[in-house]
């Protein structure tokens, strides 16, 4: 397809397990980024690829979030030992350098 | 820090009304500014940019925002709503250099009464 894919839309989990969250960009687009959306809330900014380099991952809230987008393409955003403030939207966008970010339908995660 | 403020958390109007809503922004640099849409059911979806030249800006669906550099604002208008407006509407920024993140407000929900 021509826009951002996200996989999967909806994801269920226990609380203690792991989680990841794919996200494919739209081809040709070098920068790839991932957002937290709290219900009620504006999507905040967890990191953001440059090809295959993490450029800026100041947002992650803690050192059980991953990301990694080791082709320049792909990404994969990994939720070590889940607990119940991670449920949320998780959105994934792309863009050309530093032009408009496009979005994908986001992954909503809900953890028990 | 960088910070976008939404004041209007939920407006309802009816067709044809007109809209505005506000954005103010707080940034020490430079930035280019945005309005996104999210349909129900549907991804944000840009509705227009604004990087530089003339402030008044338009964008798809007869929307337009007018980029105020005094008032740190960026509101976005419609003169006339229609059913199909009803959406959830953030306000967001990016700074120039530096970070290439968006800073999003707490988003606008829109209800337009048929």
């Amino acid at each position: 397809g021509a826009g951002v894919s996200q996989s999967p839309r909806y994801k269920v989990a226990k609380r203690g397990q792991d989680v990841a969250l794919r996200c494919d960009p739209i081809s040709g687009h070098v920068s790839l980024f991932w957002y937290q959306q709290a219900l009620g809330q504006g999507p905040e900014f967890l990191t953001y690829f440059q090809n295959e380099a993490q450029l800026d991952k100041s947002g992650l809230p803690s050192d059980r979030f991953f990301a990694e987008r080791p082709e320049g393409s792909v990404s994969t955003l990994k939720i070590q030992r889940t607990q119940q403030e991670d449920s949320a939207v998780y959105l994934c966008a792309s863009s050309l350098a530093r032009g408009p970010q496009h979005f994908g339908d986001g992954t909503r995660l809900s953890i028990l | 820090a960088q910070s976008v403020s939404q004041h209007n958390h939920h407006v309802i109007l009816s067709e044809a009304a007109s809209l505005e809503l506000g954005c103010n922004y707080s940034y020490g640099g430079t930035v280019n500014l945005f309005w996104y849409v999210q349909y129900p059911g549907q991804h944000l979806q840009l509705l227009l940019k604004y990087f530089s030249g003339d402030p008044l800006v338009k964008g798809i669906k007869g929307f337009e925002a007018e980029f105020i550099k005094s008032k740190f604002s960026f509101n976005l208008r419609k003169p006339s709503v229609q059913w199909s407006d009803t959406a959830e509407y953030f306000c967001a920024v990016n700074p120039k250099t530096g970070a290439n993140n968006l800073f999003f407000g707490t988003g606008t929900r829109l209800t337009v009464i048929p």
